[in-house]
C-alpha cells in the first residue's frame, strides 16, 4: 500500500521560499515515475486547493493561480517529489498535502492516496 | 476555471439517516467526479471516483450519483464515525478544482 510522508519547515517569512518534500513508498514497481503526484493544500478552516502535479519525466501542470511562484520536481532515485513556492505571503499558510493521482487506461484521474500533510505557517 | 458548488454547506442528522449531499460544476465534466470525507486534523479520504465507483474498502452505505453538472453523495444508515467534511472534486479540466465542502454533524 503506498505511503505519502510530508517533511519540511513549518515556519517561513514572507517573501521567503517554501520548500517541501514528499517521500514515496510502497509504489507498485518499487518506482514512482509510473505515477502523476500531485500538491494540495488547505487553509486554516477552508477548502482545498490544487497546487499543481509532477510526474514521471518530471514534466509538471501548475494552478494558473500559483504558477508564476511554483514549481513541482520529482527525483526518481529517491522515490521524492518537492515543492517550492516563492515569495510567500501569509495568504499561503496552510496545511500543504501530497497526493498520488490515480490512473485509468493511462487517464488521470483523482487523488487515491494522500500523505497526513504538514502545517507551514508564513511569518516574521 | 471550472467552480464546484455544495449544497448545504451543514447538515445536522441522527445516527441511522440518510442524508443525500449534492454537488453542482458551473460546465459540464462527464462522470469526471471525486468525494472526499475529511475529519478534522486529518486528511482527505478517498470514497468515490469516477461519480459512483467506490475506492477500495470503502463501505457500500456510500453512493454517488450523477453526471454533466449534478452529483450527489448518498450516505445510508449514518453512523457515528460518518460525521465529518465532505468535499467533491472535478477532474475533468485544469486546474482540478474542490467544492466548499458539506459539514455534516449529529443532531
Amino acid at each position: 500500500q503506498v505511503q505519502l510522508q510530508e517533511s519540511g519547515p513549518g515556519l517561513v517569512k514572507p517573501s521567503e521560499t517554501l520548500s517541501l518534500t514528499c517521500t514515496v513508498s510502497g509504489v507498485f514497481g518499487d518506482s514512482i515515475s509510473n505515477y502523476y503526484w500531485s500538491w494540495i493544500r488547505q487553509p486554516p478552516g477552508k477548502a482545498l486547493e490544487w497546487i499543481g502535479y509532477v510526474c514521471c519525466s518530471g514534466s509538471a501542470i501548475y494552478n494558473p493561480s500559483l504558477k508564476s511562484r511554483v514549481i513541482i520536481s520529482i527525483d526518481t532515485s529517491n522515490n521524492q517529489f518537492s515543492l517550492r513556492l516563492r515569495s510567500v505571503t501569509a495568504a499561503d499558510t496552510a496545511v500543504y498535502y501530497c497526493a498520488r493521482q490515480r490512473m485509468v487506461r493511462g487517464l488521470i484521474w483523482d487523488f487515491d492516496s494522500w500523505g497526513q500533510g504538514t502545517l507551514v505557517t508564513v511569518s516574521s | 476555471d471550472i467552480q464546484m458548488t455544495q449544497s448545504p454547506s451543514s447538515l445536522s442528522a441522527s445516527v441511522g439517516d440518510r442524508v443525500t449531499l449534492t454537488c453542482r460544476a458551473s460546465q459540464d465534466i462527464s462522470n469526471d467526479l471525486a468525494w472526499y470525507q475529511q475529519k478534522p486534523g486529518k486528511a482527505p479520504k478517498s470514497l468515490i471516483y469516477a461519480t459512483s465507483n467506490l475506492q477500495s474498502g470503502v463501505p457500500l452505505k456510500f453512493s454517488g450519483s450523477g453526471s454533466g453538472t449534478d452529483f450527489t453523495l448518498t450516505i445510508s444508515s449514518l453512523q457515528t464515525e460518518d460525521f465529518a467534511t465532505y468535499y467533491c472534486q472535478q477532474y475533468n479540466s485544469y486546474p482540478y478544482t474542490f467544492g466548499q465542502g458539506t459539514k455534516l454533524e449529529i443532531k
